[in-house]
């Protein structure tokens, strides 16, 4: 198993859409998670982070985090075209030494 | 400021060739890092560095090598190349302590290696 799954999709949809992107992990020592996006041919880029549990909210983007389930999620509310690209969720106990990534799930707005 | 910044961006070696992917960075970053990305299977850390003459392996070290003279600069070295190190190399870096502040690692645009 995994320590972090991540659905690929890929995942399509329509502008103005909201969209849900989840990942799961096993290890209970995570404190850390983030969203990292990375549009094609580039490096990822950091999006969103939360410590420990609850919801985090930036402007059209909000990250959720269960510990209790070990499943985190990104909403996006209103999707642009601009929003395409590939989604990586990353958690981590402390340290970048133990930062774990999904492997990124790919998201298309269509216009 | 340039952020991270990688050399080459594409490059083809042959079996058992030897190369190095360049790394530097302007951001006065303790830390710095080497991730390799294959398709479907996420970001794996290669070896990463603390500070200037601190060197540590991660979770996939095998056939590469690195060396941290500077602050700015972090190079990895392959070694006899072989088809499985076929992949994307991103160098990242981070102030320290990043992870449990913000979570943030500054990543280069990537270079493309293909091992034929």
């Amino acid at each position: 198993q995994k320590e972090v799954e991540q659905d690929p999709g890929p995942l399509s949809v329509p502008e103005g859409a909201i969209v849900s992107l989840n990942c799961t992990y096993s290890n209970s020592a995570f404190q850390y998670f983030m969203w990292y996006r990375q549009y094609s041919r580039k490096g990822p880029e950091l999006l969103m982070y939360t410590y420990s549990s609850g919801n985090k909210e930036d402007g059209r983007f909000t990250a959720q985090v269960d510990k209790s389930s070990k499943y985190i999620s990104l909403f996006i509310r209103d999707s642009q075209p601009s929003d395409s690209a590939t989604y990586l969720c990353a958690m981590s106990s402390g340290s970048a030494r133990q930062l774990t990534f999904g492997s990124g799930t790919q998201l298309t707005v269509l216009p | 400021n340039a952020g991270v910044t990688q050399t080459p961006k594409f490059r083809i070696l042959k079996i058992g060739q030897s190369m190095t992917l360049q790394c530097t960075q302007d951001m006065n970053h303790n830390y710095m890092y080497w991730y390799r990305q294959d398709p479907g299977m996420g970001l794996k850390l290669i070896y990463y560095s603390v500070g200037a003459g601190i060197t540590d392996k991660g979770e996939v070290p095998n056939g590469y090598n690195v060396s941290r003279s500077t602050t700015e600069d972090f190079p990895l070295r392959l070694e006899l190349a072989a088809p499985s190190q076929t992949s994307v190399y991103f160098c990242a870096s981070s102030p320290p302590g990043s992870v449990g502040l913000s979570g943030e690692l500054f990543f280069g645009e990537g270079s493309r290696l293909t091992v034929l």
